[in-house]
């Protein structure tokens, strides 16, 4: 395996499960990132982990929740969403801090349909 | 004002034209840009990065930035189908990225 991986690919769920989106990075960085894209948008940053501390945008809404247990592994745990949450969840790593921080890999991202 | 602008298009060309892709920026301090290019059910990949103003060219992509009028631009020499995708332009702030909404191109054979 090389690059970001992300399980599952696909996913749907009803607005009273819970599930959690996986990810796991083979390049030897030490940050990881959750990107939610949803069409005709610009990618929005929902978390970071970053030499171990967690970033988070304060407009994410609390049904969302990550993990980070070590530098290549992710997770974000999903609870009560709603029908809007329905987007492409990407994943994202890089090595920080030098110049190569301004590069993100991204994941293939879980296609999340939320009925 | 959004920190980055991209036309979404979507953009159709006949195979072999010259492709030019743009976005503009709203902060001059902005110093690291970047070419994402994202085909469908995929995630984004890294194309094109600069930090400078100027061109930088690799292969059939060139990528330009004019500071000055805070425009960024990648251009596509002779497209294939298989350029067929959506690009998203990106910059770093040196602590945060900023991405374009995309733009979505398709080469005709």
């Amino acid at each position: 395996e090389t690059g970001v991986t992300q399980t599952p690919r696909h996913l749907v769920m009803g607005m009273t499960n819970k599930k959690s989106l996986k990810c796991e990075q083979h390049l030897g960085h030490n940050a990881m990132y959750w990107y939610k894209q949803s069409a005709k948008k610009p990618l929005e940053l929902m978390f970071v982990y970053s030499l171990e501390e967690r970033v988070e945008n304060n407009s994410v809404p609390s049904r969302f929740s990550p993990e980070c247990p070590n530098s290549s592994h992710l997770f974000l745990h999903l609870h009560t969403l709603q029908p809007e949450d329905s987007a492409l969840y990407l994943c994202a790593s890089s090595q920080v801090p030098d110049r190569e921080k301004e590069k993100l890999f991204f994941g293939s991202g879980t296609q999340l349909s939320v009925l | 004002q959004k920190e980055v602008e991209q036309d979404p298009g979507p953009l159709s060309v006949p195979e072999g034209a010259i492709v030019s892709l743009n976005c503009t920026y709203s902060n001059s301090a902005f110093q690291y840009f970047m070419w994402y290019r994202q085909y469908s059910r995929k995630g984004p990949e890294l194309l094109m990065y600069t930090y400078s103003s100027g061109n930088k060219e690799d292969g059939r992509f060139t990528a330009q930035v004019d500071k000055s009028s805070k425009y960024i631009s990648l251009f596509i020499r002779d497209s294939q189908p298989s350029d067929s995708a959506t690009y998203l332009c990106a910059i770093y702030t040196g602590n945060q990225f900023y991405f374009g909404t995309g733009t979505s191109l398709t080469v005709i054979p």
